[in-house]
């Protein structure tokens, strides 16, 4: 499974826009780059997948760029209950695979 | 909503007991999960499911088994609880898609976990 690389920290405030970027040099062409929300004492929550350039739902966005090396999840107007660890995964294409999810983005917003 | 559920938020037992942790998802997945997540480590797999009674090795899987008899309930078995197996445990689910390129991996979902101490 192709290894991510995401800060590992990242502070903002209230009704900022937060853009976490995660790299991934040897993504294989059947990956996709998908992110997990985990919130304290919960478990990791699916929020936004894609395969290239833009997707984008209720929640967050998705910036991935044509060679599929890195990608950029947006969140819009942070408010404080998006504090949370944010997970950047590769993915195949295959159902049954398991997830190995590294260190993650540790997001605290502030008022 | 898919529900994940899990036996126990908080479970404490002693070194040597034989422990059950029980997950039982309600969205007729195929594919279930054990995972335990350790500060700094991410989360770990220790076995999963893609059917009932068939089990695969995660990346983890000493000191653990599995059981699968029904397609919605997968047990995670520590058959003599030593205090490294202290941890968060996390079952997930998710169903089997139609794979291959062109179709998207399936989303997992989790349960709240299950926070282990072992004294």
């Amino acid at each position: 499974l192709a290894k991510t690389t995401q800060p590992i920290s990242m502070d903002s405030y209230e009704g900022q826009e937060v853009n976490i970027t995660c790299s991934h040099n040897n993504i294989a062409t059947n990956d996709y780059i998908t992110w997990y929300q985990q919130f304290p004492s919960q478990g990791p929550r699916f929020i936004i997948q894609g395969y290239k350039t833009k997707v984008t739902n209720e929640v967050a966005s998705l910036f991935i760029p044509a060679d599929r090396k890195s990608s950029t999840l947006s969140l819009p107007r942070v408010s404080l209950s998006d504090t949370a660890v944010y997970y950047c995964l590769v993915v195949p294409d295959t159902g049954r695979r398991a997830l190995t999810f590294g260190s993650g983005t540790r997001l605290q917003v502030q008022p | 909503d898919v529900k994940v559920t899990q036996s126990s938020r908080y479970l404490v037992k002693r070194t040597g007991e034989k422990v059950f942790l029980e997950c039982v998802q309600d969205m007729d997945h195929e594919n279930m999960f054990w995972y335990r997540q350790d500060p700094g480590l991410g989360l770990r797999l220790i076995y999963f499911s893609y059917d009932v009674k068939m089990k695969e090795k995660g990346d983890i899987p000493e000191g653990y088994s599995v059981s699968r008899e029904k397609k919605e309930r997968f047990s995670l078995i520590l058959e003599s609880a030593s205090t490294n197996q202290t941890s968060m445990y996390l079952c997930a689910s998710s169903p089997t898609g139609a794979g291959g390129p062109g179709g998207s991996p399936d989303t997992q979902y989790f349960g709240p976990g299950t926070r282990l101490t072992v004294l």
